[in-house]
């Protein structure tokens, strides 16, 4: 079993459209959890963080972590085609990182 | 903000050569990370460092090699390229072992 999961879609959606992404993890361990965008072409960029369970919201976007689940979602509101990318969930304990194999997202116009 | 500089976006280079891809970060960060990223097996971790001349290898070290002389830089060296090292490589860094911010990428074909 891998240790972080994540469905690599592809994902297509109206611009305006609520889009959700998420990943489950096997190792209750793990503290930090993070989202990556990555652009065709270039490297991930940190969109945001959280540390333990709860919910934070920067813009339009959420991150949820349920730690009793071992499950994380990312929820992007009005959706716009600049959304456009993978999306990469990652998360760490200790000295070990583990990254999910990304989510592609189509935002059409 | 953190900035994580890869040398170079796209390299071009002969099986057999020996390759440098070189990276600096400029947050004073103690860890740095070398990865590579091909479709369908997202990233695989080659190489990391906690500390200047300290290393460790990653998931897929083989065929490669790293050198932290100073704290803000660390190379990767592929020591005689091979076609299936091509691939996109990636810098990371990060303070404490927690968050990791990365470079733009180098797109490495050996042909």
């Amino acid at each position: 079993q891998k240790e972080v999961e994540q469905d690599p879609g592809p994902l297509s959606v109206p611009e305006g459209a609520i889009v959700s992404l998420n990943c489950t993890y096997s190792n209750s361990a793990f503290q930090y959890f993070m989202w990556y965008r990555q652009y065709s072409r270039k490297g991930p960029e940190l969109l945001m963080y959280t540390y333990s369970s709860g919910n934070k919201e920067d813009g339009r976007f959420t991150a949820q972590v349920d730690k009793s689940s071992k499950y994380i979602s990312l929820f992007i509101r009005d959706s716009q085609p600049s959304d456009s990318a993978t999306y990469l969930c990652a998360m760490t304990y200790g000295n070990q990182f583990y990254f999910g194999t990304g989510t592609s997202l189509t935002v059409i116009p | 903000d953190v900035k994580v500089t890869q040398s170079s976006r796209y390299l071009v280079k002969r099986t057999g050569e020996k390759v440098f891809l070189e990276c600096v970060q400029d947050m004073d960060h103690e860890n740095m990370f070398w990865y590579r990223q091909d479709p369908g097996l997202g990233l695989r971790l080659i190489y990391f460092s906690y500390d200047v001349k300290m290393k460790e290898k990653g998931d897929i070290p083989e065929g490669y090699s790293v050198s932290r002389e100073k704290k803000e830089r660390f190379s990767l060296i592929l020591e005689s390229a091979s076609t299936n090292q091509t691939s996109m490589y990636l810098c990371a860094s990060s303070l404490g072992l927690n968050i990791q911010y990365f470079g733009a990428g180098t797109r490495l074909s050996v042909l």
